[in-house]
């Protein structure tokens, strides 16, 4: 059983649509992240949710719209795609706080702009 | 704000070869310090943690002690293998409910 699944695995779309990578977790964990990892394996936080509350968003253009429909889920929603948006991204989740335990990463999906 | 600083790689070394992967951190307060590691094509697992100052993470054969005096979380491993190729990420978490990375470290091992 896949403890945190995203699909899809691989996105490649045209500048200016929009497309929605989504993400499950089977853990029954309270917190779920969102985290972007560039061409150099960067690896910066977009976004983290507590029992489908935001409670981080790092600075991520307002064209990037998490949805929770339910703790065990936390969509991406991206409009008009731009090229810079190219990037690996992951799903995460973790009990209520990361700091006394691990995170568990899905297993990324590449997303190509052209 | 907080903020991690890895050694630079690319790293290559020949099997059974000491490891050492230099991590320090900035944080205002006492953060949790984590080794995650990316094989190819997949998504971060974790390595090992340590919670406190002087607690020491160990996992596969990889070690880090927490040295708050340097702060600092080097990771280390007696022998590798060529299994023990892949990304490594130092990372800490304070409280807040989300890990600040460093940039990683690929690591190679030649046969």
């Amino acid at each position: 059983d896949t403890a945190v699944s995203q699909t899809p695995k691989y996105l490649v779309t045209q500048m200016g649509n929009d497309k929605s990578i989504k993400c499950e977790q089977n853990l029954g964990h309270d917190t779920m992240y969102w985290y972007k990892q560039d061409s150099k394996k960067f690896l910066k936080i977009m976004f983290s949710y507590n029992n489908k509350e935001l409670i981080i968003n790092e600075t991520v253009p307002n064209r990037f719209s998490p949805k929770s429909p339910d703790k065990a889920h936390l969509n991406l929603h991206i409009n008009s795609l731009e090229l810079g948006d190219s990037a690996v991204y992951f799903c995460a989740s973790s009990p209520y706080r990361v700091s006394n335990t691990e995170a568990f990463f899905g297993q990324g999906t590449r997303l190509t702009v052209v | 704000g907080d903020s991690v600083t890895q050694m630079e790689g690319p790293v290559t070394l020949s099997e059974e070869a000491f490891l050492t992967i230099n991590c320090t951190y900035t944080a205002t307060g006492y953060p949790s310090l984590f080794w995650y590691v990316q094989y190819p094509g997949e998504g971060l697992q974790l390595l090992l943690k340590a919670t406190k100052a002087d607690d020491k993470g160990s996992n596969k054969g990889f070690e880090a002690t927490y040295r708050k005096e340097t702060t600092s979380f080097h990771l280390e491993k007696g022998s590798v293998q060529v299994s023990d190729s892949a990304v490594y990420f130092c990372a800490l978490s304070e409280g807040a409910q989300k890990l600040v990375f460093g940039q990683g470290t690929r690591l190679t091992i030649n046969p």
